[in-house]
């Protein structure tokens, strides 16, 4: 089944410890992107990435990392999460870059205390 | 920067109402997406329209887009309990095709 995975689904941390959300897709996107969704501001572009390698900012990247070392995976890092961090977050890949159909993962809901 | 803004922001609709909800942006763009989400789940593709074209159908669901008043509309026909949902439109832009912008969303209530 093509799909796009998120782990974990749901996160609750404290301040300043670094975590990472993993995200898979079996499609062999070139490209991927991670978005944050809060209540009234809809969804926001973290980083996204082209292809293996490639990465870039989206509207709202500060406090986070991204890499691509592999086609399938897109790693999230807070390196030093913070409140303003808690968030739902979506990965999201498609065939080549916003001019396609989008496809993504089921959500991962963190909350930084 | 938010590139598309939806209207309404809520919708409260019968079942076999139709429903329209409109999707406003700012720069030039060659395509327009629109998106459903369930409940706090991942967003789902709907309909994909090109800066060329006027009208799409699906099923159920006519997309218009007017690229002079930078706007778009979803109308989803003969609603049902089921479509409750909240809707996104998501643009690229004509300077870089590669970032997509999602709007607020309108929030979509079928009563049956």
């Amino acid at each position: 089944e093509a799909q796009v995975t998120q782990n974990p689904r749901y996160l609750i941390t404290v301040t300043g410890k670094k975590l990472t959300v993993t995200c898979s897709q079996n499609m062999n996107h070139e490209y991927m992107s991670w978005y944050r969704q809060d209540p009234g501001l809809g969804l926001r572009q973290i980083y996204y990435s082209m292809n293996v390698e490639v990465t870039d900012k989206g509207d709202v990247p500060e406090g986070y990392k991204v890499s691509r070392k592999e086609k399938r995976n897109f790693p999230l890092i807070l390196e030093s999460p913070s409140p303003n961090q808690t968030s739902l977050y979506f990965c999201a890949s498609s065939p080549s870059g916003g001019a396609y159909e989008q496809y993504f993962g089921p959500g991962t809901r963190l909350t930084v205390t | 920067s938010q590139q598309g803004e939806e209207d309404p922001q809520a919708l409260s609709i019968q079942e076999g109402e139709n429903a329209t909800m409109n999707c406003s942006y700012k720069t030039s763009i060659n395509n327009l997406q629109w998106y459903r989400q369930n409940s706090g789940r991942g967003l789902v593709h709907l309909i994909l329209i090109r800066s060329n074209e006027r009208e799409k159908h699906s099923g159920r669901l006519r997309v218009t887009l007017d690229t002079s008043k930078k706007s778009s509309s979803l109308l989803i026909t003969a609603s049902r309990a089921a479509d409750t949902a909240s809707y996104f439109c998501a643009t690229d832009s004509s300077y870089n095709t590669d970032k997509l912008i999602f709007g607020t969303g309108t929030r979509l209530q079928v009563f049956p």
